[in-house]
């Protein structure tokens, strides 16, 4: 049983629109969530990382925590062609262990 | 802040070598570092943990003589494949955590390597 899920797209979003990108996780205990932007044949960037329940914003990104519905969403506002990629969530409980969701594919119409 | 390094970023050899991939972190000390395969449009694929000074943990299925992980610094991890074979041929990415837990990974460049 998958302990990160997402759905792997592709989710195909027109230029300026926002995309809403989900995640769901196993664990209860979980305490850390991160975002990473993977572009095709390169390694995986961090872009957000959050902790508390509520709204983090960082330029056009938006990550969203809901502990007590165990999901964790990305906004990004105003997508550009560039921000194509698959996206990967990572939960982690406590100490050094990480789950990586599969990754949702996004592509962003010019 | 933040950087890791890996190197070489691409290898190409000839089946039987064997062959070194480092990691480095350069501006934070890594007390564990991950090391990671991806074969195309596939996931990430956790092979194994390494903590400075001790022996890694391989996840199940990884073979822990084929891919040997060294840990000798809390800047610096190396996987070597051994007697590499064509099957053996993926992209092999590095990340690395600060001492603090919960602290995120972040990612080498990942090294291509292609055996023949």
């Amino acid at each position: 049983q998958k302990e990160v899920e997402q759905n792997s797209g592709p989710l195909s979003v027109p230029e300026g629109a926002i995309a809403s990108l989900n995640c769901t996780y196993s664990d209860r205990g979980s305490q850390s969530f991160f975002w990473y932007r993977q572009y095709s044949g390169k390694s995986p960037e961090l872009i957000m990382f959050i902790y508390s329940n509520g709204d983090k914003e960082d330029g056009r990104f938006t990550a969203q925590l809901n502990k007590a519905s165990q999901y964790v969403s990305l906004l990004i506002r105003d997508s550009q062609p560039s921000d194509s990629a698959t996206y990967l969530c990572a939960v982690s409980t406590g100490g050094f262990k990480t789950i990586f969701g599969a990754g949702t594919r996004l592509f962003v119409k010019a | 802040g933040a950087v890791v390094s890996q190197h070489p970023s691409w290898v190409i050899c000839k089946s039987g070598t064997s062959v070194k991939i480092e990691c480095r972190s350069l501006d934070f000390q890594a007390t564990t570092m991950f090391w990671y395969r991806q074969f195309p449009k596939q996931s990430l694929m956790l092979m194994a943990t390494s903590n400075e000074g001790s022996k890694a943990t391989y996840e199940q299925g990884v073979e822990k003589d084929k891919f040997l992980i060294n840990h000798a610094s809390l800047t610096l991890s190396t996987l070597t494949v051994t007697s590499a074979h064509p099957e053996d041929s993926s992209f092999y990415i590095c990340s690395a955590s600060a001492r603090q837990t919960d602290q995120p990974q972040h990612f080498g460049d990942g090294t291509r390597l292609s055996i023949l």
